[in-house]
């Protein structure tokens, strides 16, 4: 069973640059969501995506974007980055919907706006 | 309304201690509450969870206890080991289970 990878690992951008990040889900996974982990905290939610539907949204602001594809991998797109954009990103998949269906993480994205 | 709060920040507990992390939450829809570990460069990782309508579960040496009214519930570990030490995270998700909010984090070290 493959877990939850995502790429880069690493990423350094310049204020105002645009970013992509990548997630592949878990095997069987049909529900993908974001989170943004600053230095010392909790994960934030992002998004999360559905059968290619986003069906939630933290509060994030709308340069924050995302995809899901056929194959359940998703993307997180952030436009005109800012210095508080730095953070840990990390994906998570998961089957369904269902309180009792967890969680699993990859490594994430470790993303450094200068 | 939708916060976690968890405390402590940092915990140091001697191997073969307890180690206790409390938790408490305002949002009354809130239904399931995991706890997830995370190791430095790695994701969160479940690690045990409960529902409101029991008042605790074990598995191995890791406890959940639930105190529906007070709105608070902790997670013990037994007999802590250095390979213990990491970063734990409470949590709560509900209405749909669109969104999981996580505590700030507690940092533990277990010394030998």
């Amino acid at each position: 069973e493959t877990g939850v990878t995502q790429s880069p690992t690493h990423l350094i951008k310049t204020r105002g640059q645009q970013v992509t990040l990548r997630c592949s889900s878990q095997s069987g996974h049909n529900t993908v969501s974001w989170y943004q982990q600053a230095l010392g905290q909790g994960p934030q939610f992002i998004f999360q995506y559905y059968r290619e539907e986003e069906n939630g949204r933290g509060n994030f602001p709308p340069r924050f974007s995302g995809l899901q594809f056929p194959n359940y991998s998703s993307e997180l797109n952030v436009n005109a980055l800012e210095l508080d954009d730095s953070a840990l990103y990390l994906c998570a998949s998961r089957t369904g919907l269902v309180a009792n269906s967890p969680l699993h993480f990859g490594n994430g994205t470790r993303l450094t706006v200068t | 309304q939708q916060q976690v709060k968890q405390s402590p920040q940092s915990l140091i507990v001697q191997k073969g201690g307890i180690s206790i992390i409390n938790c408490a939450y305002e949002n009354t829809a809130f239904d399931y509450f995991p706890w997830y570990q995370q190791f430095p460069g790695k994701g969160p990782a479940l690690l045990i969870a409960i529902r409101p309508d029991v008042s605790e579960k074990k598995e191995g040496r890791f406890t959940i206890s639930f105190n529906k009214s007070a709105k608070q519930f902790s997670l013990h570990i037994m007999d802590s080991q250095p390979g213990d030490s990491a970063t734990y995270f409470c949590a709560a998700s509900g209405e749909g289970y669109q969104k999981v909010t996580f505590g700030t984090g507690t940092k533990l070290q277990v010394i030998p």
